[in-house]
């Protein structure tokens, strides 16, 4: 079935530095993909949709300067927490593939943890 | 505007007893429905969907679920639970009145807890 890998799993960092988080599908093209962040005990919370080759559509509320996203190719996204601080610890999930009446599949998620 | 609503937070049930977990939509156009589960720090798996057809879907690892259009309902169900059941549960749909986005609408998840 299909794969998405997420890289890395777990990464703990200073404040004030930046944390790329790597979404890759590795046996099928992805021309969207999409990036959620989840609090603990909650929902899924959409934060962008990666577009390959164009810039990315951002919901409302999340700051486009602060969290970049590349889709540089048809089976990799990045997502770039710049000058990440204590409240952008969270766990971020990725997602690719799938239409309209077709599941999308998932990474395993990325822990950030902001010291 | 699309919406899913998951009304339990958290559902306790006896290992080999039936388990449902509970969901219901909103949408202006059809509904295309999904299950997802979600193991601790793991990313969500596939369970099964509702596109079109047989109101009773079968999906993986045991479970399946009823798509009821007059209650606006797409309840998740199992006949005999599993201790390894135990996990966080999404309920999500698409709308294909919404155009070409294949965006998904999540449900706010309910914890399965099932007891040996």
């Amino acid at each position: 079935g299909a794969v998405v890998s997420q890289h890395p799993s777990w990464v703990i960092c200073k404040s004030g530095t930046s944390v790329k988080i790597e979404c890759r599908s590795l046996d099928f093209q992805a021309t969207t993909m999409f990036w959620y962040r989840q609090f603990p005990k909650q929902s899924l919370m959409l934060m962008a949709t990666s577009n390959e080759g164009s810039k990315a559509t951002y919901e409302q509320g999340v700051e486009k300067d602060k969290f970049l996203i590349n889709h540089a190719s048809l089976t990799l996204s990045t997502l770039t927490v710049t000058s990440a601080h204590p409240e952008d610890s969270s766990f971020y999930i990725c997602s690719a593939g799938g239409t309209v009446n077709q599941p999308q599949h998932f990474g395993d998620g990325t822990r950030l943890s902001i010291l | 505007a699309q919406s899913v609503a998951q009304p339990e937070d958290q559902v306790n049930v006896a290992e080999g007893n039936p388990l449902t977990v509970k969901c219901t939509y909103s949408v202006s156009g059809n509904p295309y429905l999904f299950w997802y589960v979600q193991y601790p720090n793991r990313g969500l798996q596939f369970l099964l969907k509702y596109i079109t057809g047989d109101n009773l879907v079968k999906g993986s690892y045991g479970f399946e679920a009823e798509f009821n259009k007059s209650q606006t309902s797409f309840h998740l169900k199992k006949p005999s639970a599993l201790v390894s059941d135990s996990a966080l549960y999404f309920c999500a749909v698409r709308d294909d009145a919404s155009g070409a986005t294949n965006k998904l609408i999540f449900g706010t998840g309910t914890l399965l807890a099932v007891q040996p």
